[in-house]
């Protein structure tokens, strides 16, 4: 089974810009592979951010963007603020069968 | 708007079934495809499959004790995992393809 990986950890400063990125074991990411972005926040339910690359939903703030960049999905946030302190997930679909998780990026905001 | 609401909490012993439900709202249900996740206490994300026209993906690890069904009738999904053990203590998530729309999650416990 691949396996996904993210930064474990990462910091930015208020009003910084920070990227996180999500690889695959097998190679280069693809948008057929469909990554999603997954915020979640301390005893809340995950929120989707970003799907098929650079979707963004309604209640996705504009300073959160998704792309591919070096063979990577990544998550760029311009203009950090505190509230966006949270654990993010990464998700690649494989085959059209399965899907795998990264194992998070807890972001701090300092 | 599109909702997934779950159905509540389950306290089960080791060797039981659990049965979660997905009750989905605001879209055509039979366009999309629904997903399974798991949180353990304190741990990531892990998918463990997916169901679209009846057609099933399951996680390799779960294959055998898990099956996820739909009821068009209803437009509700559901997700029966079988011979639970202590470590399939998590909170259950039931996700809409094409978009990521969550339910708000269900906790199930496996407790002696």
């Amino acid at each position: 089974q691949a396996v996904v990986t993210q930064e474990p950890s990462l910091t930015v400063s208020p009003g910084g810009t920070v990227t996180l990125t999500c690889g695959s074991s097998t190679g280069t990411v693809t948008s057929g592979q469909w990554p999603y972005w997954f915020q979640q926040k301390p005893g809340q339910v995950p929120r989707t951010l970003i799907y098929d690359v650079d979707k963004r939903h309604s209640w996705t703030p504009a300073r959160f963007s998704g792309s591919l960049v070096g063979g990577k999905a990544a998550l760029t946030l311009s203009g950090a603020q505190p509230e966006d302190e949270a654990d993010y997930y990464c998700s690649l679909s494989y085959s059209r069968t399965h899907a795998v998780f990264g194992g998070g990026t807890k972001l701090t905001v300092l | 708007q599109v909702q997934l609401v779950q159905s509540g909490a389950e306290v089960k012993k080791p060797g039981a079934s659990v049965n979660v439900s997905c009750k989905t709202s605001g879209y055509t249900f039979s366009s999309f495809g629904i997903v399974w996740m798991r949180q353990a206490p304190g741990q990531g994300l892990e998918w463990m499959g997916w169901i679209y026209h009846g057609i099933t993906n399951y996680a390799q690890n779960l294959q055998g004790r898990v099956t996820m069904t739909t009821d068009t009738s209803t437009n509700t999904a559901y997700m029966e995992l079988r011979s639970l053990r202590f470590d399939d203590t998590a909170v259950y998530y039931c996700m809409r393809t094409h978009g990521g729309y969550w339910g708000q999650g269900t906790l199930v416990a496996v407790s002696s």
